[in-house]
């Protein structure tokens, strides 16, 4: 079936660089696309979102990029600080209200 | 409470055991999500309420698992005769009424062990 997959397991950056985050998507029809941050033992927590319409969203220290030509989403952090140090996932909106995740990049702040 | 409440955190079952796991969501949170998480994996839904009812239950891995949210508030999955595939993480998660369709917030799941 179409999924939601991601180009790099694990990303190790220095503290204050920034940081890419990549994200193939399959599924043309999907309207909607999501970023979620998930740190051990915890839940995913809602960092960004972004419509199909759109190729470009900013929030606090982070951007959005979607590029429907080529099916990717990328995530992009500035000055990387040790506590966003986690799991990063890609999500995508196919129908209704379920979101099919990708399998998750691991960020690494070194200090 | 602030955010979404699951219990257990940590259940440990035998093989055939039957398990019920208990998710309280955000107050006033119309909808409910069950997602299941597998070590190394990214979370899959399993089904979505709207209040009281269950208008997507298409992520149920088998007739073995059931959820129900009988009041359109608290939820609970029930798992049947456990087997160790179904060892992982559950996730719940809730959303108002209004926001972008994709903002959920998510407990801190139940992690679920099957010896």
């Amino acid at each position: 079936g179409e999924s939601v997959g991601l180009h790099l397991p694990t990303l190790s950056v220095q503290e204050g660089d920034n940081s890419i985050i990549n994200c193939a998507y399959s599924n043309s029809a999907s309207d909607y696309f999501i970023w979620y941050k998930q740190e051990s033992g915890k839940g995913p927590q809602f960092i960004i979102d972004i419509r199909s319409n759109m190729d470009k969203r900013q929030g606090q220290r982070v951007t959005v990029l979607l590029n429907k030509t080529v099916k990717h989403l990328s995530l992009q952090i500035a000055a990387t600080q040790p506590g966003d140090s986690a799991v990063y996932f890609c999500a995508e909106n196919q129908y209704g209200n379920k979101l099919v995740f990708g399998a998750g990049t691991i960020l690494r702040v070194k200090s | 409470g602030a955010g979404v409440s699951q219990s257990p955190r940590y259940k440990v079952a035998k093989r055939g055991q039957d398990v019920a796991l208990r998710c309280d969501p955000i107050s006033g949170h119309v909808s409910l999500f069950w997602y299941q998480q597998a070590l190394g994996q990214g979370p899959e839904f399993l089904t979505y309420f709207q209040n009281e009812a269950q208008l997507d239950k298409s992520g149920l891995p088998s007739d073995r698992f059931f959820a129900e949210r009988p009041e359109g508030s608290v939820s609970t999955l029930k798992i049947q005769r456990t087997q160790q595939e179904d060892s992982a993480v559950y996730l719940c998660a809730s959303k108002p009424r209004t926001g972008g369709a994709g903002e959920l917030f998510f407990g801190e799941g139940s992690r679920l062990t099957v010896l």
